[in-house]
């Protein structure tokens, strides 16, 4: 069972819409939760970081973290074609630096 | 605002033969990490260094070297390149900080075929 388990879509939704993108996980010592967004033939950027339990809001993305149930979510309201992407989540614990990645999440919006 | 270069950005190699990917950053990060990325698999940490004239393996460690050049510079090598390491390879680059993880930022990739 791998430590960090994303549904790889594809996930295909009508402009407008809101997404909801999750992430589970196994280890118990993971503290830093970041969602990264990848467009075709790029690398991964920064979308949302957050430590601990909580929600943090940026903009139409909104990140939750459930540490109670080894859960987190990324919410993206209004959807809109250029968030067409992978939606990676990722993670890791204290001190250590090391990113355990998700599968990834393809996302299309479509118009 | 440069952020992560990656060189070469596509490579085509036969089995067997060698090459080193570079990478440079310039936001004075001490950290420097690299991973690839295969379709399915998200990305797997190769090396990485925490710090300047420090490295270590990853998940995934196997048929590869790194040399960390100077605080900017991390390069992966390939010494008898094999078809199962064909991949996109990614730098990348954080800060430690004390009590505290910071994100990392990715380079663009460098795309290696190995025939």
């Amino acid at each position: 069972q791998k430590e960090v388990e994303q549904d790889p879509g594809p996930l295909s939704v009508p402009e407008g819409a809101i997404v909801s993108l999750n992430c589970t996980y196994s280890n118990s010592a993971f503290q830093y939760f970041m969602w990264y967004r990848q467009y075709s033939r790029k690398g991964p950027e920064l979308l949302m970081y957050t430590y601990s339990s909580g929600n943090k809001e940026d903009g139409r993305f909104t990140a939750q973290v459930d540490k109670s149930s080894k859960y987190i979510s990324l919410f993206i309201r209004d959807s809109q074609p250029s968030d067409s992407a992978t939606y990676l989540c990722a993670m890791s614990a204290a001190g250590t630096g090391k990113l355990i990645f998700g599968q990834g999440t393809t996302l299309q919006v479509k118009p | 605002n440069a952020g992560v270069t990656q060189t070469p950005k596509f490579q085509v190699l036969k089995t067997g033969q060698s090459m080193t990917l570079q990478c440079a950053q310039d936001m004075n990060h001490n950290s420097m990490y690299w991973y690839r990325q295969d379709p399915g698999m998200g990305l797997r940490l190769i090396y990485y260094s925490a710090s300047e004239g420090t490295t270590d393996k990853g998940e995934v460690p196997n048929g590869y070297n790194v040399s960390r050049l100077n605080k900017r510079e991390f390069s992966l090598r390939l010494e008898s390149a094999a078809p199962s390491q064909t991949s996109v390879y990614f730098c990348a680059s954080s800060e430690i900080g004390v009590g505290s993880n910071q994100p990392q930022h990715f380079g663009d990739g460098t795309r290696l075929s190995i025939l």
